[in-house]
């Protein structure tokens, strides 16, 4: 079974910190993915990479900046957190160049105080 | 513009009644996969079925199917026979090309399903 694991479940941080959330999966995937879901608005997708070092903007990147140094592993970088950034954030990976199937990890609860 | 849109936002139905979640997608692409996951109160995604845009066939697993219609641009889901379990956020999703030659999903809002006992 793929395995997506995400750092945290729940994180609080103060206005203007920044945040480092990690994504790891097992399954040798080449395609990683960081969405955030709010209510109303479904998932959308802030970031995601195929290949490492390679990473391509999603469709809200602003205010977020991401890093993949090795396969397994993709980290969101929030550089300087602010309240409309709470959220939830959930990483996914994939094969095919991202026509497969996405697999999940289970979401990590940001609140930015 | 590409995009999917589930008109039902919330639905409640009485358990052993069949439900059905509506999709509508947008798409320029002539090749695009089609997606319906499951997110229980536990958070996580989960897969439920991917349809590629060539294979209009309908299928079946269990108590779930799926009807594929181009002619409407629908991908609905049907559970028969509701239990209280299939109590969740249900979110179809669309592909979308990239530039780099990758695939981006676009989602939909998401229908909250509540099956009451």
């Amino acid at each position: 079974d793929v395995k997506v694991t995400q750092s945290s479940r729940y994180l609080v941080k103060r206005t203007g910190e920044k945040v480092f959330l990690e994504c790891v999966q097992d399954m040798d995937h080449e395609n990683m993915f960081w969405y955030r879901q709010d209510p109303g608005l479904g998932l959308r997708l802030i970031y995601f990479s195929y290949d490492v070092k390679m990473k391509e903007k999603g469709d809200i990147p602003e205010g977020y900046s991401v890093s993949r140094e090795k396969k397994e592993r993709f980290s969101l970088i929030l550089e300087s957190a602010s309240t409309n950034q709470t959220s939830m954030y959930l990483c996914a990976s994939s094969k095919d160049r991202g026509k497969g199937t996405q697999y999940f990890g289970p979401g990590t609860r940001l609140t930015v105080l | 513009a590409q995009k999917v849109t589930q008109a039902q936002t919330e639905i409640s139905v009485v358990e052993k009644e069949d439900v059905t979640l509506d999709c509508v997608y947008e798409t320029r692409d002539t090749t695009y996969y089609l997606f319906w996951y499951k997110q229980p109160p536990s958070g996580e995604l989960v897969f439920l079925i991917r349809r590629n845009s060539f294979d209009e066939q309908n299928e079946i697993s269990g108590r779930y199917s799926w009807n594929f219609q181009k002619s409407t641009s629908s991908f609905n889901f049907t559970i028969t026979a509701s239990q209280v379990v299939d109590s969740a956020v249900y979110f179809c999703a669309l592909t979308r090309g990239t530039t780099s030659g990758t695939y981006k999903y676009i989602f939909g809002t998401g229908t909250r399903l509540k099956v009451l006992a």
